[in-house]
């Protein structure tokens, strides 16, 4: 079955720090990649996606690149804030048919902690 | 632009009592519609996925159930709550097709008590 395997963490930064957060996966064929993201007592929002491999996904200066050869997504920031302090959710979603069709597998999701 | 309601935000129930979480989809037709549950601000566990009216998935045996009475609305509910039912409900949509992500509401906090 398909599976997503992210760091455990949780991850202390200071600010303005590099940020990494790993992720890879199983699955067969193509899936679809995304990185969501939580703030304390809220639901979850799309950070970015990236549909096929050597596709970039970025969005509010984190970036994530679809590795096929490594099967794995991680995501990166440059220059961490304090704002950017929540849980990091990476997920597949199988993009051809059969049962799984259309459902997200998520990682355990790793909680990021930024300090001033 | 689509947007997405869930209500309530918290709920605090007694055990044995039953259960209604609403939501509803703004903005596009014939959705999937996705209820979880988050235990301890974590991991995602779905517990249904509905493709239609009518037509509900259950992803895990368990005391809650689902319905979707029309298009744009998906409603988690429970005839007498467990002290395992508390968690943080999330629902979700999407439009068809795999690539597609999912956008999440805004969640339930629901303690059994």
């Amino acid at each position: 079955g398909n599976s997503v395997t992210q760091m455990e963490g949780p991850v202390t930064l200071s600010e303005e720090a590099f940020l990494t957060i790993n992720c890879t996966y199983t699955a067969t064929g193509y899936p679809s990649l995304f990185w969501y993201v939580q703030y304390p007592g809220e639901g979850l929002q799309l950070l970015l996606k990236a549909t096929k491999a050597d596709d970039k996904g970025s969005n509010k200066g984190f970036e994530a690149t679809y590795r096929k050869e490594t099967t794995s997504f991680h995501l990166e920031k440059g220059s961490v804030q304090v704002s950017d302090s929540a849980v990091y959710f990476c997920a597949l979603s199988p993009n051809a048919g059969g049962t799984s069709y259309g459902k997200l597998t998520f990682g355990q999701g790793t909680i990021l902690t930024v300090h001033p | 632009s689509q947007t997405i309601h869930q209500w309530p935000a918290t709920l605090v129930q007694p055990v044995g009592s039953p259960l209604s979480l609403e939501c509803t989809v703004e903005g596009t037709s014939n959705p999937n519609l996705y209820w979880y549950r988050q235990a301890a601000g974590r991991g995602l566990q779905l517990l249904f996925y509905s493709v239609g009216i009518g037509q509900i998935s259950s992803e895990v045996p368990q005391n809650l159930s689902a319905s979707r009475p029309q298009d744009r609305q998906f409603i988690l509910s429970s005839k007498k709550l467990l002290l395992s039912d508390s968690g943080f409900y999330l629902c979700a949509w999407s439009e068809l097709g795999g690539w597609q992500p999912q956008h999440f509401g805004d969640g339930t906090r629901l303690s059994i008590l």
